[in-house]
């Protein structure tokens, strides 16, 4: 079982600071994406990393694979109330068909 | 709207009841997940099916839990019996190409059961 540990479980910041949450496993991932969920509705994906050291923009989020392949991290620049919600990190084996999903980090920004 | 759909959005029902919960996988999808998600939690796999067969079943409770994907229909998650401990959200995503390293799954809105 490839475990996702995701840090920290709850962040609670003002409206324009940055933050950085991690995904980090002791499992090699082929891939990782990155969801964010808002209450009442399902995950929407964010973004897939594939190369160990790659690093994806999406306007203000910025996501890192490491370079074993092991852990992510997703950084927001001057967060917006907007952002509030769970971010959800899962991680795809070499071997297998489907997706493990870490517990999330549950961002809220205050305006 | 082309989106996974899931119904009902919300069900109740009392311990020892059965509950039924149906996903429609996006057009063209026929590869069909579901995962339970419980309050303050991330979502935990259940199953995985392709039109007509399991493909993974590691994360269904042994008992009272079955899924199914026919070749005409939604797929089915049905709980049997149920508890007060089975009272989560259910949600359902369907991918098109699975196993590659790009593929994406898509989720549905989620079905919200309570067991009273």
């Amino acid at each position: 079982t490839q475990l996702l540990e995701q840090s920290p479980q709850f962040l609670s910041i003002q409206e324009g600071e940055n933050l950085t949450v991690y995904c980090n496993s002791s499992s090699v991932f082929s891939s990782l994406q990155w969801y964010r969920q808002e209450p009442g509705e399902g995950p929407v994906l964010l973004v897939t990393v594939v190369t160990g050291g790659e690093v994806k923009k999406l306007k203000r989020l910025t996501f890192q694979f490491g370079d074993a392949r092991k852990d992510s991290s997703l950084h927001i620049t001057a967060a917006q109330p907007g952002d509030t919600g769970l971010y959800l990190c899962a991680g795809r084996g070499y071997n297998n068909n489907d997706m493990r999903f870490g517990a999330g980090t549950r961002l809220t920004v205050k305006p | 709207n082309a989106g996974v759909m899931q119904n009902p959005r919300h069900l109740v029902r009392r311990r020892g009841q059965e509950a039924r919960l149906r996903c429609s996988p996006m057009k063209g999808h026929s590869h069909v997940y579901w995962y339970r998600q419980l309050p303050e939690e991330g979502l935990k796999f259940m199953v995985y099916l392709q039109k007509e067969n399991i493909i993974d079943e590691s994360g269904m409770p042994k008992e009272r839990f079955s899924a199914e994907f026919p070749k005409e229909g939604p797929s089915i998650l049905r709980i049997q019996q149920v508890v007060r401990g089975d009272s989560a959200a259910y949600f359902c995503a369907s991918s098109l190409i699975p196993g590659t390293v790009t593929d994406t799954q898509y989720f549905g809105p989620g079905t919200r059961l309570t067991v009273l």
